[in-house]
């Protein structure tokens, strides 16, 4: 099973500053996915395939990375931002999802 | 494209509950599917799955226990919940799989409390 290790755990912004969350693989991935969620709510996929947008998703988030490490980018972050964001890997099941990071806007 | 779960609730340790996701506005058949839970206050843990050909695959914390299953012609996913532990109090989503291997569309949850 690849183990998916995200950090920091929690951070907190102020709007207007420039956000890095990263995930390590255990094990090298092909790619990597990001969701976002809010309290209450189901999880929505925000990246696709380490890169890729989510319909809707503002174009101030960006992703990459290859192998075992990868980030998630927001650039002059909004208060909306504030969520919690998970990894996932999907090179077969098991899926494997980060513990996540809270990332609060001050 | 809608997912609805149904079925959860209140359950004693050792106990059963079969919990249900209704899809619509997609070909359901063409679809893998999974089945993720979250518990209070936690992250995503991955459950089961089951490919559009009816193969499943289980985390190793509920293989033996639960069983995924779905109905095509009724367009409705399954997850058999049986010998219950208190650690498998969650809220328990269902996802349809792409073939890029994200959950595109996540129903809104179902809570199964295990507690006697």
């Amino acid at each position: 099973e690849i183990v998916l290790t995200q950090s920091p755990t929690t951070m907190a912004a102020s709007p207007g500053e420039k956000v890095t969350i990263t995930c390590h693989a255990s094990s090298s991935v092909s790619y990597m996915h990001w969701y976002q969620q809010k309290p209450g709510a189901s999880p929505k996929p925000w990246i696709y395939a380490t890169s890729t947008l989510a319909s809707g998703v503002p174009d101030r988030f960006s992703g990459s990375g290859s192998g075992t490490s990868y980030s998630l980018t927001i650039n002059n972050v909004e208060a909306e931002d504030a969520a919690t964001y998970y990894c996932q890997q999907w090179n077969y099941p098991p899926i494997t999802f980060g513990s996540g990071t809270k990332l609060e806007i001050k | 494209v809608q997912l609805v779960e149904s079925g959860g609730g209140l359950v004693q340790p050792g106990k059963s509950l079969k919990l249900s996701c209704s899809a619509s506005g997609f070909t359901f058949s063409s679809y893998g599917m999974h089945w993720i839970r979250q518990a209070p206050g936690k992250g995503l843990d991955w459950v089961a799955y089951i490919s559009s050909s009816s193969g499943t695959v289980y985390a190793d914390a509920v293989k033996g226990r639960f069983t995924i299953s779905r109905d095509n012609a009724k367009n409705t996913l399954y997850l058999q919940l049986n010998s219950l532990k208190s650690e498998d109090t969650a809220i328990y989503y269902c996802a349809r799989w792409t073939t890029e291997g994200i959950g595109d569309y996540w129903g809104q949850g179902v809570m199964v409390t295990v507690s006697s």
